[in-house]
C-alpha cells in the first residue's frame, strides 16, 4: 500500500531564505508526482508535475525534483515571500491505478515572516 | 477558461441527513474525481467518475455516491451523515491525457452535527 510522507510537518523562516520540503513515497511504481499549495479552507493549486520518466521540473522561484529509485521528492523554494505562506500538499498516482487516485501526504505547512 | 467549480461553499447538516454536493469541470476535461481532507489531513480519494461512468473508487461506503452528466459536471451524494463525515470536500478534474494532471476546485465545506 502506497505510502506519503512530508517532513517537516511545519517550518518557518525569514523572508528571503531558500528553503527545501520533502516528500517520500513507499512504493516506486509511481506513474506521476504532483505538488500543490492549499490556503487555509482553500482548495489546491497545482504546482508543478513531474512524470516518472521525468527528474525534475521548474516554473518560476520553484523547482521540484524526483528520485523514483529511492522513493523522494523535494520542492526548493528560492528567495521566499510572506505570500509564499501555506501548506504544501505531496500527491503521487501509482500505475495500475485510476487516473484519478491521487494519495497524499499531510502536507507541510510554511509561514515565511517579514 | 473557466476552472473548476463547486457548490456550495459551506453546508450545515445534521446527523442522519442526506447531501448533495455539486461539481463543474474544466471545459475539455471528461474526468472528475471526488476527495475528503479532515482537518489537517491530506486528501483521500473517494471515487472517481470517467464518460459517466464510474472508474474507481477509494475505501468509502456505500453511503457516498455520485453522478456524472453528459457535460461532465458531477454530484457527490452522501446518505445517513455522520459526524465524521464533517470535512473539505473537493472536487479535481483531468482532461485525461497522458499527463493526468488534477486540476482542483475551492471545495465544499460540510458540517455534521
Amino acid at each position: 500500500k502506497q505510502e506519503v510522507t512530508q517532513i517537516p510537518a511545519a517550518l518557518s523562516v525569514p523572508e528571503g531564505e531558500n528553503l527545501v520540503l520533502n516528500c517520500s513515497f513507499t512504493d516506486s511504481a509511481i506513474y506521476n508526482l504532483q505538488w500543490f499549495r492549499q490556503d487555509p479552507g482553500k482548495g489546491l493549486t497545482s504546482l508543478l508535475l513531474i512524470q516518472s520518466s521525468q527528474r525534475e521540473q521548474t516554473s518560476g522561484r520553484l523547482n521540484a525534483s524526483l528520485d523514483k529509485s529511492s522513493g523522494r521528492s523535494t520542492l526548493y523554494i528560492a528567495a521566499s515571500q510572506p505570500g509564499d505562506s501555506a501548506t504544501y500538499l505531496c500527491a503521487v498516482m501509482n500505475y495500475g491505478g485510476s487516473q484519478g487516485n491521487l494519495i497524499f501526504g499531510k502536507g507541510t505547512k510554511l509561514s515565511v515572516k517579514p | 477558461e473557466t476552472g473548476v467549480t463547486q457548490s456550495p461553499t459551506h453546508l450545515i447538516k445534521t446527523r442522519g441527513q442526506q447531501v448533495t454536493l455539486r461539481c463543474s469541470s474544466q471545459s475539455g476535461h471528461n474526468t472528475v474525481s471526488w476527495y475528503q481532507q479532515a482537518l489537517g489531513q491530506g486528501p483521500q480519494f473517494i471515487f472517481q467518475y470517467y464518460r459517466e461512468e464510474e472508474n474507481g473508487r477509494g475505501n468509502f461506503p456505500p453511503r457516498f455516491s455520485g453522478l456524472q452528466f453528459p457535460n461532465y459536471s458531477s454530484e457527490l451524494n452522501v446518505n445517513a451523515l455522520e459526524l465524521d463525515d464533517s470535512a473539505l470536500y473537493l472536487c479535481a478534474s483531468s482532461p485525461g491525457t497522458v499527463s493526468y494532471e488534477q486540476y482542483f476546485g475551492p471545495g465544499t465545506r460540510l458540517t455534521v452535527t
